[in-house]
């Protein structure tokens, strides 16, 4: 079965600093894609970046950029240059690859970041 | 372009009541998944649908049910409520599930069973 691990229940980030959110996972599927999500007090869950396991390249999408590293099956996600509206819940989440596709995702328990001034 | 619209976004329900949620995906997204949130057990898949065609089913009680219009357009359905169905409802939308699409969410529904 599948699981994502997000060890980090908060963090805090001085404004302007980067920060890193650490996120592991586990399948035996060689085929699946890693998404992170931002969700603010509203509830609303945005979507940040996506990664799939036969990308070559680390994902990147304006102040962020996922580090992926296969072989340790870690997909954390980095945020630069932090600005106070970063402060919300992380979710890192797993879809696994399987035939005729699918949209299950399988998510971590969230780390929850503070940007501080 | 729209987002993922979910209706209503906030509701008070009785224990032993029904609900009906809605979603609208993006324009030409075709799957749509729903998932619950509550402090306890995080985030849980509930089922997934693909061209009227439910694709994939997560572990809850049969209370749980939805279906998918022509449209595209989602509801799920909560019947006999219990306090413990108390959670935030998201709605997410995709093109068609196959592997590299995007999976949006909606701003979600807030359940709250008395």
């Amino acid at each position: 079965a599948q699981k994502i691990t997000q060890t980090q229940p908060g963090m805090f980030v001085q404004e302007k600093e980067a920060v890193t959110l650490d996120c592991t996972y586990d399948t035996s599927d060689p085929s699946y894609g890693l998404f992170w999500y931002k969700q603010p007090s509203s509830g609303e869950m945005i979507f940040l970046i996506y990664q799939g396991s036969y990308d070559q390249q680390n994902a990147t999408e304006g102040r962020y950029s996922l580090n992926f590293q296969k072989a340790r099956k870690s997909a954390n996600l980095v945020i630069s240059a932090s600005q106070l509206g970063d402060s919300a819940m992380y979710f890192c989440a797993m879809r696994e690859g399987r035939r005729g596709g699918g949209n299950k995702l399988t998510f971590g328990t969230g780390t929850q970041l503070k940007v501080e001034l | 372009k729209a987002g993922v619209t979910q209706t209503p976004r906030y509701l008070i329900k009785t224990r032993g009541q029904q609900v009906t949620l809605s979603c609208s995906p993006i324009s030409g997204h075709r799957s749509v998944s729903w998932y619950q949130q509550t402090p306890g057990q995080g985030l849980q898949f509930l089922f997934e649908y693909f061209s009227e065609t439910q694709r994939n089913k997560g572990n809850f009680p049969g209370r749980f049910s939805g279906r998918q219009f022509s449209n595209s357009r989602s509801e799920m359905n909560v019947s006999t409520l219990e306090l413990g169905d108390s959670a935030l409802y998201l709605c997410a939308s995709s093109l068609s599930g196959l592997s590299g699409n995007t999976i949006y969410f909606g701003e979600g529904s807030w359940l709250t069973v008395v």
